[in-house]
């Protein structure tokens, strides 16, 4: 069955201490794994697509890599602004259907 | 902000009424995605529309179904509320070739 994982569930950081979210999955096809940011009462908000084993992408403070199990999103010298819920998601490539785990409450102090 | 607008924002029904939600797309996108989400959870897949036809659902019974219109817009029902039908209902848009989706500021649904 498919599942996403993430950990840890919260996090407190200094701001400009670096560390790393983890999102682990089963999936039997994936057809890409997603990060979004989520601010209380919105809708999730898009950061990264990545399709296989192996790529990166990074976007001004974060940094998200995947490999065949599991994904990393890595914030360097996060600001408070940075606060926020960080939810990974995948889309199975044989039913299109979209599992989200259930997010990484990241809360950065000034 | 995307061009992913939902309506009503929020909403109070009555356990056993009908609720319909709306959707409208981004611009250029042909494909609809539904998502429950309770609090402190991540969204759950309901389903979803390419071309007016669902292509993908998650576990969901069947009192909750959708509609995509010609112009991609979409709808979702539910009949039969339940009080755990409350939650915040996110709707997503996105291309059917490219998987980036964006997302709307969803609708608050209270059932009482």
């Amino acid at each position: 069955e498919d599942q996403v994982t993430q950990s840890p569930e919260a996090l407190r950081l200094q701001e400009g201490e670096s560390s790393s979210l983890n999102c682990s999955y089963t999936v039997s096809g994936l057809r890409g794994l997603f990060w979004y940011r989520q601010d209380p009462g919105k809708g999730p908000e898009f950061l990264f697509t990545l399709y296989s084993a192996g790529e990166e992408k990074e976007k001004e403070r974060l940094k998200a890599t995947l490999t065949k199990k599991e994904s990393f999103l890595h914030i360097t010298a996060p600001k408070p602004e940075d606060s926020a819920t960080y939810l990974c998601a995948v889309q199975d490539s044989g039913t299109y259907k979209y599992i989200f785990g259930t997010g990484t409450r990241l809360k950065v102090l000034a | 902000e995307t061009g992913v607008t939902q309506s009503p924002t929020h909403l109070i029904k009555t356990r056993g009424q009908q609720v319909t939600l709306r959707c409208s797309s981004q611009s250029g996108h042909n494909t609809v995605s539904w998502y429950q989400q309770a609090l402190g959870q991540g969204p759950q897949f309901i389903f979803q529309y390419y071309r007016e036809e669902e292509n993908g659902r998650g576990n969901f019974p069947p009192r909750f179904s959708g509609l995509q219109f010609p112009n991609y817009s979409s709808e979702l029902n539910v009949n039969a509320l339940e009080l755990d039908d409350s939650a915040l209902y996110l709707c997503a848009s996105t291309s059917f070739t490219n998987t980036e989706a964006f997302f709307g500021q969803g609708t608050r649904l209270t059932v009482v």
